[in-house]
């Protein structure tokens, strides 16, 4: 059974940092590419970060450019997201999602951002 | 950036009548591989987003056979036949074609009257 848990959220101070984790499990994680999707509060789905199964390909939306980066460790089945410069609109529950066509999600970590 | 955009925003249903979710998208999604990537998305209150629907048209495993996807180009449309209590929630689209950016609409929330 595919699994995606994520993990790291929690209350931070507007410029601060938070690094997001997502364990992966039930299928072989370094075929797979994966996606950062976060929702904020009673608002849509907004994807956030791309990144190929080899790590060779990053993308990120505009709104987190500069700020955010992906990663993955294929040896821990794991998908990370640091945080940086984190402004009151990032807060969100933030959820890792596998493949361009996001066919599993994980059940999201929610990220605070407010003094 | 591919907008895609979403009617009604807001579908009441009576049990066990259908409903019908459309799907706009600012170009055509037809990809240069001939595919078409545009996915349908169920989010159930206080649950994470479920994919129902992939490539337009093809139903995810354990999705009920009265959920339907359809379209080409530019407009697509959710079908459910027959609208079940469990079915309650709100349902987004989303376009792969053409990314970075990945898009999604602004959702459907479904409701029973």
């Amino acid at each position: 059974e595919v699994q995606l848990v994520e993990s790291g959220g929690g209350l931070v101070q507007p410029g601060g940092s938070l690094r997001l984790s997502c364990a992966a499990s039930g299928f072989t994680f370094s075929t797979y590419s994966m996606n950062w999707v976060r929702q904020a509060p009673g608002k849509g789905l907004e994807w956030v970060s791309y990144i190929s199964s080899t790590s060779t390909t990053t993308y990120y939306a505009d709104s987190v450019k500069g700020r955010f980066t992906i990663s993955r460790d294929n040896a821990k089945n794991s998908l990370y997201l640091q945080m940086n410069s984190l402004r009151d609109e990032d807060t969100a529950v933030y959820y890792c999602a596998r493949d361009r066509i996001m066919g599993y999600w994980g059940q999201g970590t929610l990220v605070t951002v407010s003094s | 950036d591919v907008v895609m955009t979403q009617s009604p925003l807001s579908l009441p249903v009576t049990l066990g009548q259908p409903a019908s979710i459309s799907c706009r998208s600012s170009q055509s999604l037809v990809s240069s591989d001939g595919n078409t990537y545009l996915n349908w998305f169920q989010q159930r209150p206080g649950q994470s987003p479920r994919r129902l629907i992939y490539k337009v048209s093809n139903r995810d495993s354990g999705v009920p056979d009265r959920f339907s996807g359809s379209g080409s180009g530019t407009d697509f449309t959710l079908k459910i036949s027959r609208v079940e209590a469990e079915d309650v929630g709100v349902y987004y689209c989303m376009q792969g074609t053409h990314w970075p950016p990945l898009t999604f609409g602004g959702g459907t929330k479904v409701e029973i009257k």
